[in-house]
This record gives structure tokens, C-alpha cells and sequence, in this order.
């Protein structure tokens, strides 16, 4: 079983609209959760990291949320476009785990007009 | 350029042949990592390599893999009698102080290896 599990696997929404990303994880303890975005056919890009301390980090129109009681963290998307669409990628690094980020498998966005 | 690269970008092959696989990191990043990308899957950790340290090959899946890195700058990563299931994209990533824990890491475009 991964410890870290996103959903939805893939979300369509339309341009302009707001969505929100889930990330539920079991990996304890972490120092750090990240969330990345991934183009197609590129590399994964940095859009938050937040310690275990930390409840909200925001990167222009994206928001993440943290709650390290429930082990759970969010990714909101505001006012998406077009170039939003991408893979969103949960990663969470436990304290002490040497060099082995664990990263969920994804959700899938794609915006429309 | 500015940022991290790899060669090649695609790279087909046939079942039982070696491939070589190239991770340019940004200039003066002391840390970089490998990771395999399968479809459908979460990225998978395969070595990392840290100034002049000996590399955490924790992550290396069988002993057909194996990796370098050149005066703590260029990497190889090099997958020898390739298998159907070595087919992802593999990804190479640096950071400029080695600290998983707090550092951005930057990731290439990753090279797409298919095994016929």
C-alpha cells in the first residue's frame, strides 16, 4: 500500500474555476510534505514544501493545507487556466528516511474552456 | 542553461541491450538524485550522490543498474541487459546543499526509456 495516496486520480474542470487536490498519507513522522506540478513530458516543479509545523503555504494561486493530526494535506488551485493542467504530485519526506522521498502517484488535472 | 538536462530525451531499445542514460545538473549543485517514473506510478528513488560521498544505492532495483557521477558534476545512470520492465521515464534531479529535508529539488525533463 503507498503511503502517501492522492485523489481524485483526475479531475476536468472549466477555466476560471476553483478545485481542491487531497493528499492522505501515513508517513510518520516527516519533516516535510511538498506538492509539485508536473507538465507533460517534463519534470516535476516545486510549488510548496511545509514542515510538520506548518498548517497553510501559498504560491500564488495555490494553497496548500496541512493537517498533521488527520495526516492529510490539500492542494487549492484558484481561479484555474489553461496551463494549470498538468499532473500534481504529493511528496513527503519522513524524518530520518536518509534520501527516499515518497511520492504519491498524482492527480491528473485538466482545465477547459 | 540554467537548469538540469538529460540525454537523450527518448531513447528506444531492444530487450537484452545496454543503455546509458546522461544527467547534466545545475552548476554547483552538490547533491543529485535518480528516480524511475513508471506509468501510472509514483516516482521510485533509485541513488543519490552527495559532494564526495559514497552514493546511497539503496534504491538501485537489481544489480543490472548502476550509476556514476564525474567530478562531482555529470551523471551516468546505466541499466545493463535491459528488461520490458526497465520501459519509464527516468528522471535526475539536484539541490544545492544536499538536504532532503529542506531543499528545492529541480528536476530535468527525464528520459523515456521504451525496451521492445
Amino acid at each position: 500500500k503507498n503511503q502517501v495516496e492522492q485523489s481524485p486520480q483526475s479531475l476536468i474542470i472549466l477555466e476560471g474555476k476553483n478545485c481542491t487536490l487531497q493528499c492522505n498519507y501515513t508517513v510518520s513522522p516527516f519533516s516535510n510534505l511538498r506538492w509539485y506540478k508536473q507538465d507533460t513530458g517534463r519534470g516535476p516543479v516545486s510549488l510548496t514544501i511545509m514542515t510538520f509545523s506548518e498548517n497553510t503555504k501559498s504560491n500564488g494561486r495555490y494553497t496548500a493545507t496541512l493537517d498533521a493530526d488527520t495526516k492529510q494535506s490539500s492542494l487549492h488551485i484558484t481561479a484555474s487556466q489553461l496551463s494549470d493542467s498538468a499532473s500534481y504530485i504529493c511528496v513527503v519526506i519522513p524524518t530520518g528516511g536518509g534520501n527516499k522521498l515518497t511520492f504519491g502517484t498524482g492527480t491528473q488535472l485538466k482545465v477547459e474552456l | 542553461g540554467a537548469g538540469v538536462s538529460q540525454s537523450p530525451s527518448n531513447k528506444v531499445t531492444e530487450k537484452g541491450k545496454d543503455v546509458e542514460l546522461r544527467c547534466d545538473p545545475i552548476s554547483g549543485h552538490t547533491a543529485l538524485y535518480w528516480y524511475r517514473q513508471s506509468l501510472g506510478q509514483g516516482l521510485e528513488f533509485l541513488i543519490y550522490f552527495q559532494g564526495n560521498s559514497a552514493p546511497d544505492k539503496s534504491g538501485l532495483p537489481s544489480d543490472r543498474f548502476s550509476a556514476e557521477r564525474t567530478g562531482g558534476s555529470v551523471s551516468t545512470l546505466t541499466i545493463q541487459r535491459t528488461q520490458q520492465e526497465d520501459s519509464a521515464v527516468y528522471l535526475c534531479a539536484s539541490t544545492g546543499q544536499g538536504r532532503v529535508s529542506t531543499d528545492t529539488q529541480y528536476f530535468g525533463p527525464g528520459t523515456r526509456l521504451t525496451v521492445l
